[in-house]
């Protein structure tokens, strides 16, 4: 069966430094990776998606994540945090019939 | 094009009672998808169908019922509600059936059940 953990509950960083969320699946095959961001009281938008090729995606909003086959990992990062990126993200391995897996979310508070 | 379409926004309810819940998307996708989201439980996958004319149960289905009424419009019942499903439920639609696509969300609905 298929899963998804996001080890990180609330990470809090100050604004215009970087971040790293943290996401680790298990999957029998090739696995399809999505980062969706949630905005308070919003529903689930797309931030990018992996699924083949090249290893580092880029997504909208300045975010990237780097698939690691070797580490079952897609880690997302941002160079230069702003306010506006508070929010909760979450991390989805995608399967056949749509039934993908979401973890169970990261918010990320951003200090002024 | 205004994507995934829910109704109502906010709802609250007596236990007992019953009421549907509204999805409409209008991208042409294949397939829908309910879900629930409670507090540090991520999204947990209620029941889905993955193309017009079939569903099938998912992580968390009792309690509820779904009629895909068309290719645009996939509907979610609470035959009778329960505080336990107290929850923000959410509709989402992907592009193609029988593939892990990304999909795309509604704006949720926020079920209150007394």
């Amino acid at each position: 069966a298929q899963s998804v953990t996001q080890p990180d509950i609330h990470i809090t960083v100050s604004e215009g430094a970087s971040l790293e969320l943290r996401c680790n699946y298990s999957y029998g095959a090739t696995p399809y990776l999505f980062w969706y961001v949630q905005s308070p009281g919003q529903g689930l938008q797309l931030l990018l998606k992996y699924f083949s090729g090249d290893t580092l995606v880029q997504g909208i909003k300045g975010f990237e994540a780097e698939f690691k086959r070797s580490q079952s990992s897609f880690n997302l990062r941002k160079p230069s945090v702003h306010w506006s990126d508070a929010a909760e993200y979450f991390c989805a391995v995608g399967a056949f019939a749509g039934k993908s897996t979401f973890g169970d979310g990261t918010t990320l508070t951003v200090k002024p | 094009n205004a994507g995934v379409t829910q109704t109502p926004k906010f709802q609250v309810l007596k236990t007992g009672q019953s009421m549907t819940l509204q999805c409409a998307q209008d991208m042409n996708h294949n397939s829908m998808y309910w879900y629930r989201q409670d507090p540090g439980m991520g999204l947990r996958l209620i029941y889905y169908s993955a193309s017009e004319g079939t569903t099938d149960k998912g992580e968390v289905p009792n309690g509820y019922n779904v009629s895909r009424l068309n290719k645009r419009e996939f509907s979610l019942r609470l035959e009778s509600a329960a505080p336990s499903q107290t929850s923000v439920y959410f509709c989402a639609s992907s592009d193609r059936a029988g593939g892990p696509y990304e999909q795309f969300f509604g704006p949720g609905t926020r079920l209150t059940v007394l």
